[in-house]
C-alpha cells in the first residue's frame, strides 16, 4: 500500500507570494490533517478535512486555507507569505476504528520564505 | 485551548543508560499516541494508549497512561544509538475522539553517545 505523498518536497518563495502544497493520502483514508512544524513551536495543528469538509481548524490566520477533493487528496494554500511561515508542512492521513486512530505522515514539504 | 506539555526538551545519554520523557495535558484525554521522528524524517506512529492506567511494552520501550488520563510517559531501557530521534506525545481530547485532530507535545530530542 502506498504511503502518504506530499508534493513538492522543497519550495522557496519570496515574501508576499502565495503557495499551494499537495497531499495524497493512503488509499481508503478519508481524513487528512495538516501540521506546521518549526524548531521552536513543534507540531502545530492547522486543519483537518474529512469527506471534503473541514472538520477541525487550528489557531492560524486566514491566510492559511485548505480543501479536499472527492478522491481525498488535499491541498493547502498560504497567501501573502511571511518570513515566519518558513517551516516543514506535514500532512497526515488516518482512518478511525472506534477509539483507535493512527496518523500516517508524509515526508513533508519544506517551505522557505525569503 | 487544550495544551500538551512534554519534558524534557532535550536529553543526552550514554549508550546503555535509560531514558524517560513525560507528557502532561491540560485536559482529560480520550487517548494518547506516541510518535518518533528521526533526524530529517517524518513522525512515525509508535503506539496508542486508551485506558486509564494502561501500560504497554514494545521491546525496550514502556508506555504508560496516567490514571486520570491527563499524563503519559515513555521509558526506554538500555538506550541504543538507533533510539536517536525526537519523541512526541499526541493527545486527543475527550470530545474529539472520532476526529483526526491531534495536539502534539513539543517533543523530546534524544541523543545517544556510543
Amino acid at each position: 500500500k502506498a504511503g502518504v505523498t506530499q508534493t513538492p518536497r522543497y519550495l522557496i518563495k519570496t515574501r508576499g507570494q502565495q503557495v499551494t502544497l499537495s497531499c495524497s493520502p493512503i488509499s481508503g483514508h478519508r481524513s487528512v490533517s495538516w501540521y506546521q512544524q518549526t524548531p521552536g513551536q513543534g507540531l502545530q495543528f492547522l486543519f483537518e478535512y474529512f469527506s471534503e469538509t473541514q472538520r477541525n481548524k487550528g489557531n492560524f490566520p486566514g491566510r492559511f486555507s485548505g480543501r479536499q477533493f472527492s478522491n481525498s487528496r488535499s491541498e493547502m494554500n498560504v497567501s501573502t507569505l511571511e518570513l515566519g511561515d518558513s517551516a516543514l508542512y506535514l500532512c497526515a492521513s488516518s482512518v478511525s476504528v472506534g477509539l483507535f486512530t493512527e496518523a500516517f505522515f508524509g515526508q513533508g514539504t519544506r517551505l522557505t520564505v525569503v | 485551548g487544550q495544551q500538551v506539555m512534554q519534558i524534557p526538551q532535550y536529553q543526552h545519554v550514554q549508550e546503555g543508560e535509560d531514558f524517560t520523557t513525560y507528557c502532561n495535558s491540560s485536559t482529560t484525554l480520550s487517548n494518547i499516541q506516541w510518535y518518533k521522528q528521526r533526524p530529517g524524517g517524518h513522525p512515525v506512529f509508535l503506539i496508542q494508549l486508551v485506558k486509564s492506567g494502561e501500560v504497554k511494552k514494545q521491546k525496550r520501550l514502556t508506555f504508560q497512561f496516567g490514571e486520570a488520563k491527563k499524563n503519559s510517559s515513555l521509558h526506554i531501557t538500555a538506550t541504543q544509538t538507533t533510539d536517536v530521534g525526537t519523541y512526541f506525545c499526541a493527545g486527543k481530547s475527550g470530545g474529539s475522539s472520532n476526529t483526526g485532530k491531534l495536539i502534539f507535545g513539543q517533543g523530546t530530542t534524544l541523543q545517544v553517545k556510543p
